[in-house]
């Protein structure tokens, strides 16, 4: 079965600091990478996703990741963040083949910007 | 707005009953998939459906139940309720199985 890592719990910048977040899936066949963000009290909204093609995506608000295959990594970076950017990011996987393609989640990080 | 809805958006409830959460997707995603997030456990998939069909199980307990209607909307029952099952529990959709899933705003069940 697919499992997803989020190494870091929790992480505390200051604003401007550059963030990145690590996400690290095993699974041995084809997959389809997101993150996604919860603002407190609020529903999980997708930040950006990877399906194929250019490894480097950009998503909204400024954030990018990087899928690097050989590392079965996904991590999330954003070179400035912001207060607004306080929430818990999610990293997903799921299978691109196969009946069943549930969105598997990691434990998620909790980021807090200090302003 | 995710284009996804959950009703309700709290359910206050006593141990041992029983609730029905529903929500409807997004217009024209065939796929639902029920999660559990509460503190110690994180965001937990239940269970998939696929244009009314069971695609998928996750950690759903048996007292847990679900089905997807010919509409496409779907409902997830909670039996014999204990405490343990307080928690938020968010539907998604897609349009396919493999695609990008958006998520409703959650119904946060209390059971006392």
């Amino acid at each position: 079965a697919q499992s997803v890592s989020q190494h870091n719990h929790h992480v505390i910048l200051s604003e401007a600091a550059s963030l990145e977040l690590g996400c690290n899936y095993s699974y041995g066949g084809t997959v389809n990478l997101f993150w996604y963000v919860q603002y407190p009290g609020q529903h999980l909204q997708l930040l950006l996703k990877y399906f194929s093609g250019d490894p480097l995506v950009k998503g909204i608000k400024g954030f990018e990741a990087e899928f690097i295959k050989s590392k079965f990594s996904f991590n999330l970076r954003k070179p400035s963040v912001q207060w607004s950017d306080t929430a818990e990011y999610f990293c997903a996987v799921n299978e691109r083949a196969g009946s069943a393609r549930q969105l598997t989640f990691g434990s998620g990080t909790q980021l807090t910007v200090l302003p | 707005d995710s284009g996804v809805t959950q009703t309700p958006k709290h359910l206050i409830t006593a141990t041992g009953q029983r609730v029905t959460l529903r929500c409807s997707p997004r217009s024209g995603d065939l796929s639902v998939y029920w999660y559990q997030q509460s503190l110690d456990q994180g965001l937990q998939f239940l269970i998939q459906y696929y244009n009314g069909e069971e695609r998928a199980k996750g950690n759903i307990l048996e007292r847990f139940s679900a089905q997807q209607f010919p509409d496409l909307h779907s409902e997830l029952n909670l039996s014999s309720l204990e405490l343990g099952d307080s928690a938020l529990y968010f539907c998604a959709s897609s349009v396919g199985s493999s695609t990008e899933a958006f998520f409703g705003q959650g119904t946060r069940l209390t059971v006392v």
